[in-house]
């Protein structure tokens, strides 16, 4: 495994402002993700943070949205834009650095207000 | 869609041993991993299976029944720092993206 390291670990916003959250990996990682989890749900995938390209978005999410960086192998961000209460939620990034293994960052816990 | 079933909740005894089943229907299959989450954390890797059988690590075991769409984790001598959802997530292609159950709460009681 390695080392994630995402921040901020939580924060209060409000509402119509923006929030980006980073993840960094001490190494570096074939593929990384972002996933959601709202207040006692499971874990929903938001995007694949693609390397030097534009992010891939599951079904109900928009890059207006929820806009991702992946400048390099070891580091992405993503942007909560234009918040609402319904944004509050756990976030999460995901790294893999082989088939047989899937790591979470400690998460980002996001309350609108 | 992918369809993925864990029981909601369960309830075990300090040493004793918690099975906790998980069902699947996806568009395919490239692996089964199982999480632990404890109240305010992120998931922690527990387990992968990717061919039928049964895989040990420690007080934890899953097993995978691919022709069946059915995995379980297997949680032995319980201590009541195991009281945490448990997910369940499904890698349905090689894209490495994972589709998760609802997870599964256990509660360890003295």
């Amino acid at each position: 495994s390695a080392v994630i390291s995402q921040k901020p670990s939580r924060d209060i916003c409000q509402r119509g402002t923006s929030l980006t959250i980073q993840c960094q990996v001490d190494s570096q990682v074939t593929m990384m993700f972002w996933y959601r989890q709202q207040p006692g749900q499971s874990l929903t995938l938001i995007a694949t943070a693609n390397q030097g390209s534009e992010a891939t978005y599951e079904s109900g999410f928009v890059i207006d949205k929820f806009p991702i960086s992946r400048p390099n192998l070891t580091f992405s961000t993503l942007t909560v834009s234009n918040m609402s209460p319904e944004d509050s939620s756990i976030y999460l990034c995901s790294v893999v650095f082989s088939n047989t293994e899937a790591f979470f960052g400690q998460g980002t816990r996001l309350t609108v207000v | 869609g992918q369809n993925i079933d864990q029981p909601t909740e369960m309830t075990a005894t300090e040493g004793a041993i918690v099975q906790i089943n998980c069902t699947y229907q996806t568009s395919g299959f490239n692996g089964l991993f199982w999480y632990q989450q404890h109240a305010g954390e992120a998931p922690t890797f527990l387990s992968y299976n990717v061919l039928d059988g049964l895989e040990e690590k420690g007080r934890f075991s899953s097993f995978l029944s691919r022709s069946k769409g059915y995995s379980y984790l297997l949680l032995k001598e319980l201590q009541m720092k195991d009281s945490a959802s448990y997910l369940c997530a499904v890698r349905a292609s090689n894209d490495y993206k994972l589709s998760f159950g609802a997870g599964t709460t256990v509660t360890v009681r003295a």
